[in-house]
């Protein structure tokens, strides 16, 4: 069935450092790939979605591009801050997969921890 | 745009009582709802998906006469846990589709931390 495996946290960075946060996918059809991004004590946001092979989607200076031939959609920013501190969790939403439509199914989450 | 809401955000309870979740879509119609749970430190898992006016579709494994999902309308749809018990203690998340992210974004509301003593 249908997956997303996404790196292991917790990861550590100083402020201004480069991140990237992998994220890989099985799927039996054409998903749709997203990153949410929950800050502490809050709800789940969408930080940015691809929906089609070769899509780049970017939000506040994070990006990711869906990669079909590796199946993989990694986040990426350049210069993160203390404010990006919070659990990053990739997604997909497969028409085809035999669950409930637009349903999504999360990776497990990276934590990611900023430090000044 | 896209805001979802959830009442009440934490909620204490005794063992076998039961306890209602509300979720609502403040600014858009939502023709597409979601139940998740997160235990700590783990992901999201689906519960239930609901469509306004119809009955929730639950995921293997879920009690549907446990977790009654009801989505009266376009914007609200309740949870409630009947006869909760201390191993129902989690992190219920909703979200809702049908925004101007399309039918597969999903919005998500902040969640309600239940704890059955």
């Amino acid at each position: 069935g249908d997956s997303v495996t996404q790196m292991e946290g917790p990861v550590t960075l100083s402020e201004e450092a480069f991140l990237t946060i992998n994220c890989t996918y099985t799927a039996t059809g054409y998903p749709s790939l997203f990153w949410y991004v929950q800050y502490p004590g809050e709800g789940l946001q969408l930080l940015l979605k691809a929906t089609k092979a070769d899509d780049k989607g970017s939000n506040k200076g994070f990006e990711a591009t869906y990669r079909k031939e590796t199946t993989s959609f990694h986040l990426e920013k350049g210069s993160v801050q203390v404010s990006d501190s919070a659990v990053y969790f990739c997604a997909l939403s497969d028409p085809s997969y035999g669950g409930s439509q637009g349903n999504l199914i999360f990776g497990k989450g990276t934590k990611l921890s900023v430090k000044p | 745009g896209a805001v979802v809401s959830q009442h009440p955000s934490w909620v204490i309870c005794k063992s076998g009582t039961s306890v209602k979740i509300e979720c609502r879509s403040l600014d858009f119609q939502a023709t597409t709802m979601f139940w998740y749970r997160q235990f700590p430190k783990q992901s999201l898992m689906l519960m239930a998906t609901s469509n306004e006016g119809s009955k929730a579709t639950y995921e293997q494994g879920v009690e549907k006469d446990k977790f009654l999902i009801n989505h009266a309308s376009l914007t609200l749809s309740t949870l409630t846990v009947t006869s909760a018990h201390p191993e129902d203690s989690s992190f219920y998340i909703c979200s809702a589709s049908g925004g101007t992210g399309g039918t597969d974004t999903q919005y998500f509301g902040p969640g309600t931390r239940l704890t059955v003593l």
